[in-house]
C-alpha cells in the first residue's frame, strides 16, 4: 500500500514551458485534490475532484488544468509556466464518505521552480 | 464561510518545555477540527482530530480540545522533543476542501 505518490520530486522549468505533475493513490479514495504551499500562505487549494470524471476549481485555479479519468490518478497540468507558479505542490486524497471528518492523506510533494 | 486563524511562529523551545500553539476558528455549525504536522521535506500528515464539541484529540503526547465556547482548538504538549520540530497546521472543512491555517513552525533545541 503506497498511499499517495507524486512525481517528480523536483522540477525546474523555464517560463512558458508546460509540464504535468503526476499524482496517484491506491486507497480507492474518491476525493483527490491539489494544493500549493508558499511561505507565509499556508496551503491553498488549486483543484479538486470528488470522483472520476468530476473536477472543480479551488481558490487558485488559474494557470492549472486537471482531469480525472480514473479513480487512482489526478494529474495537474501547467500549460505555460510562470515564475509565480514556483511553489511546492501537494496532492491529497480521502474518502468522500463522511469526508468532512475523515483524514486527508498527502503525497510527499513536488518542488517546482520556474525561471 | 469557515476560516481558521493560527498563531504565527516561529516558536523556539528548549527540549522538555511546554508547548501551546493557538488556533481559533469561525464556522457554521460544529465541524470536525484537525491538526496536521509537516516534518522537514515531507508532506502533511494527520496529527489528531476532534469531531464534536468538547472532544479531545490526542496523539504522540499532543492534545487539543474542541472548545465551542471560545471557538478554539489549541494544540498542547507537556514536554517537547527535538523530533517534534516541524510545521503544525490547524484545519477545518470548507466546501469540498480542508481550510488550513498559515502554519506554525516549531523548533526545539536540545
Amino acid at each position: 500500500n503506497a498511499g499517495v505518490t507524486q512525481t517528480p520530486k523536483f522540477q525546474v522549468l523555464k517560463t512558458g514551458q508546460s509540464m504535468t505533475l503526476q499524482c496517484a493513490q491506491d486507497m480507492n479514495h474518491e476525493y483527490m485534490s491539489w494544493y500549493r504551499q508558499d511561505p507565509g500562505m499556508g496551503l491553498r487549494l488549486i483543484h479538486y475532484s470528488v470522483g472520476a470524471g468530476i473536477t472543480d476549481q479551488g481558490e487558485v485555479p488559474n494557470g492549472y488544468n486537471v482531469s480525472r479519468s480514473t479513480t487512482e490518478d489526478f494529474p495537474l497540468r501547467l500549460l505555460s509556466a510562470a515564475p509565480s507558479q514556483t511553489s511546492v505542490y501537494f496532492c491529497a486524497s480521502s474518502s468522500t464518505r463522511g469526508w468532512a471528518s475523515n483524514e486527508q492523506f498527502f503525497g510527499p510533494g513536488t518542488r517546482l521552480t520556474v525561471l | 464561510g469557515n476560516s481558521v486563524t493560527q498563531m504565527e511562529g516561529p516558536v523556539t523551545l528548549s527540549e522538555e518545555a511546554f508547548l501551546t500553539i493557538n488556533c481559533t476558528y469561525t464556522a457554521t455549525g460544529y465541524p470536525s477540527l484537525f491538526w496536521y504536522v509537516q516534518y522537514p521535506g515531507e508532506g502533511l500528515q494527520l496529527l489528531l482530530k476532534a469531531t464534536k464539541a468538547d472532544d479531545k484529540g490526542s496523539n504522540k503526547g499532543f492534545e487539543a480540545t474542541y472548545r465551542k465556547e471560545t471557538t478554539s482548538f489549541h494544540l498542547e504538549k507537556g514536554s517537547v522533543q527535538v523530533s517534534d520540530s516541524a510545521v503544525y497546521f490547524c484545519a477545518l472543512p470548507g466546501t469540498g476542501k480542508l481550510i488550513f491555517g498559515q502554519g506554525t513552525t516549531l523548533q526545539v533545541k536540545p
